[in-house]
């Protein structure tokens, strides 16, 4: 089980809001900067939001990050059909092994 | 523009050993380390290790130390993944990635490497 727990799945019609949660087992690790990751069927991860609430270059601000104690969200707004994928959460302890932990995973699933 | 490129997909016998590369272009080589994550079929993202482009020192997942070796060739910016004593449960795609001095932050990826293990 992974120490960054994520629900597995969530669901919603386009055009509506979906919050995914990242919750770390750790006290440790909550402290440290939360990246998440976009995954599309058959292809390779892509950064989201990195620092807890950054985005990368040419990120819509559809997708936002936010991170309050031990626990990380990130948020879609006006869900699109392009956005179904897997969504991960990922940070850095260097007190564990792996030093970074990814989480189980979130399929985003749009009705 | 930054590209990560991977070697081709391979099938291993269980307990023999694969090499996957990793041909950086785009960005100055030495700026930032070399993740590898993989995903076994229908599974998540593991965090392999780390390996830095500039010094060659390395951070490995315990759970893989002594099996796995990373390395990097400045002259050719490439990186490597060397896994050994191959098992069935390491059948999964293997990426690499890059981007940042933070460890968790990944901004760009190679298109990944399946690699079987089947006798």
């Amino acid at each position: 089980q992974s120490v960054l727990t994520q629900p597995p799945s969530v669901s919603a019609a386009p055009g509506q809001n979906v919050t995914i949660s990242c919750s770390a087992r750790s006290s440790k690790s909550a402290y440290n900067f939360v990246s998440w990751y976009q995954q599309l069927p058959g292809t390779a991860p892509k950064l989201l939001i990195y620092d807890n609430n950054e985005r990368p270059s040419g990120i819509p601000d559809r997708f936002s990050g936010s991170k309050s104690g031990t626990s990380a969200t990130l948020a879609i707004t006006g869900l699109q059909t392009g956005d179904e994928a897997d969504y991960y959460c990922a940070t850095w302890d260097s007190s564990l092994s792996p030093d970074v932990i990814f989480g189980g995973g979130t399929k985003v699933t749009v009705l | 523009q930054v590209q990560l490129v991977q070697s081709g997909a391979e099938v291993k016998k269980p307990g023999a050993s694969v090499k996957v590369s990793c041909k950086a272009s785009g960005y100055s080589f030495t700026t930032f380390g070399i993740t590898w994550v993989r995903q076994a079929p229908g599974q998540g993202l593991e965090w392999m290790g780390w390996v830095s482009a500039h010094s060659g020192s390395t951070q490995y997942a315990q759970h893989l130390q002594g099996r796995v070796t990373l390395t990097t060739d400045k002259s050719t910016t490439t990186a490597h993944m060397d896994l050994r004593s191959l098992r069935s449960d390491d059948t999964a795609v293997y990426y690499c990635a890059t981007g940042s001095v933070a460890l968790q932050t990944l901004h760009f990826w190679g298109q990944g490497t399946l690699i079987t293990v089947s006798a």
